[in-house]
């Protein structure tokens, strides 16, 4: 089983279309994060939700919008998509907020973006 | 403004050798430490990690060193396995944000020769 699954694993799309990313954890983690790695591979976190409720919210465009319908789950759903939003998209989990253990995070296995 | 730097891209050692892997960082705030381990096509796997009250945590073949006043941490790996060829990530957080926040380096690829 699968801890922290993502669909689609890739994902091809023209400019302009809207597209969305699931995320789903069944280690009852309590928080969730969106991360993308760039062509430089830098891993930076986007989005953080607790107990369905968002925590963190970097510096993104507004057309990226995360949805927590549940503990369990965290969808990122991107409008009018553009060329410099090709990535790779990993959501994460943790059991919680604060330092130390609750930090390790377990990631899922990421979604190749490519925008056409 | 990059607060973790993994300034070596890539590292190549000779299987049963020591293999170090270095981190710096900027944010004095930060006082918890992780490594991560990637392999093509996964997402990044937890190896290891710190608190800023030590200087030292070993598991197995896996121990991270932390130098506060330089800011500075390693992961030595002994002795190197051709299985431990992958990305390496070096993370740090502020644990007293209580956001949970994760900084990242740029990773280091690291390739450990039969």
């Amino acid at each position: 089983d699968t801890a922290v699954s993502q669909t689609p694993k890739y994902l091809v799309t023209q400019m302009g279309n809207d597209k969305s990313i699931k995320c789903e954890q069944n280690l009852g983690h309590d928080t969730m994060y969106w991360y993308k790695q760039d062509s430089k591979k830098f891993l930076k976190i986007m989005f953080s939700y607790n107990n369905k409720e968002l925590i963190i919210n970097e510096t993104v465009p507004n057309r990226f919008s995360p949805k927590s319908p549940d503990k369990a789950h965290l969808n990122l759903h991107i409008n009018s998509l553009e060329l410099g939003d090709s990535a790779v998209y990993f959501c994460a989990s943790s059991s919680g907020l604060a330092g130390g253990l609750y930090n390790e995070q377990f990631f899922g296995p990421g979604t190749r973006l490519t925008v056409l | 403004d990059q607060q973790v730097k993994q300034n070596s891209p890539s590292l190549s050692v000779q299987e049963g050798r020591i293999s170090i892997l270095n981190c710096d960082y900027t944010n004095s705030m930060f006082d918890y430490f992780l490594w991560y381990k990637k392999y093509p096509a996964e997402g990044p796997t937890f190896l290891i990690s710190i608190s800023s009250i030590k200087d030292k945590n070993e598991d197995g073949r896996f121990t991270v060193f932390l130098n506060k006043s330089a800011k500075h941490l390693s992961l030595h790996i002994v002795p190197s396995q051709p299985g431990d060829s992958a990305v390496y990530f070096c993370a740090a957080s502020v644990g007293s944000s209580n956001t949970g926040k994760l900084i990242f380096g740029q990773g280091t690829t690291l390739q450990v020769k039969p």
